[in-house]
């Protein structure tokens, strides 16, 4: 089984509607992490939580939202999508800093379109 | 504007060849890392180096780091077709946000 897993893979939706992605793991990590990657722009932070009660925006959470339901679950809504947030969504996870210098494991990603 | 930034956007090589790829950030770093993503998958993390490094090796990956020019670059020795891909190096800053911040990627083509 996986060690990062996200749901849906794949997912189009209308502009205006709710849309939750979700994210587990089973590597025990504190760490998890939401990017989105559009053609050409790389990976792009959106928020990232150290452990249930630490929550970060990262460079472009606006329009986003996060929960850290448990250790292992970290969840990404989309409050009313929108057109330009069609992209490819990304889960991470990595250990405590020092112990595993910040190496991050990727999720296999989810496609979002939003017409 | 992404803190890393690849050179060249994309690379065509032959089987056997090396593949050099570069990188340069703008700010003080704790380690910088090579990602390497296959089409529409996920980031593979292939090598991290630390800010008080200078080189460093993992099978046919070469790493240097130049700390005083912020820039590092990935050498890929003996390429196959396997190692198309899509290769990302990331930082991690010493201050401010504890997260990576990665580049735009080069798209490297073997051909075989």
């Amino acid at each position: 089984d996986a060690d990062v897993t996200q749901t849906p893979r794949n997912r189009i939706t209308k502009t205006g509607k709710r849309i939750m992605l979700e994210c587990s793991q089973t590597k025990g990590h504190d760490r998890m992490y939401w990017y989105r990657q559009d053609p050409g722009l790389g990976l792009r932070l959106i928020y990232y939580s150290f452990d249930v009660k630490d929550i970060n925006k990262g460079e472009i959470s606006d329009g986003y939202s996060v929960s850290r339901q448990a250790q292992a679950k970290f969840s990404l809504s989309l409050e009313s999508a929108i057109p330009n947030q069609t992209a490819l969504y990304f889960c991470a996870t990595s250990g405590l800093a020092g112990a595993l210098y910040n190496e991050q494991f990727f999720g296999p990603g989810t496609r979002l379109t939003v017409l | 504007s992404q803190q890393g930034e690849e050179d060249p956007q994309a690379l065509s090589i032959q089987e056997g060849e090396n593949a050099t790829m570069n990188c340069s950030y703008k700010t003080s770093i704790n380690n910088l890392q090579w990602y390497r993503q296959n089409s529409g998958r996920g980031l593979v993390h292939l090598i991290l180096i630390r800010s008080n490094e200078r080189e460093k090796h993992s099978g046919r990956l070469r790493v240097t780091l130049d700390t005083s020019k912020k820039s590092s670059s990935l050498l890929i020795t003996a390429s196959r077709a396997a190692d198309t891909a899509s290769y990302f190096c990331a930082t991690f800053p010493n201050t401010g946000r504890r997260a990576l911040t990665f580049g735009s990627g080069t798209r490297l083509q073997v051909q075989p």
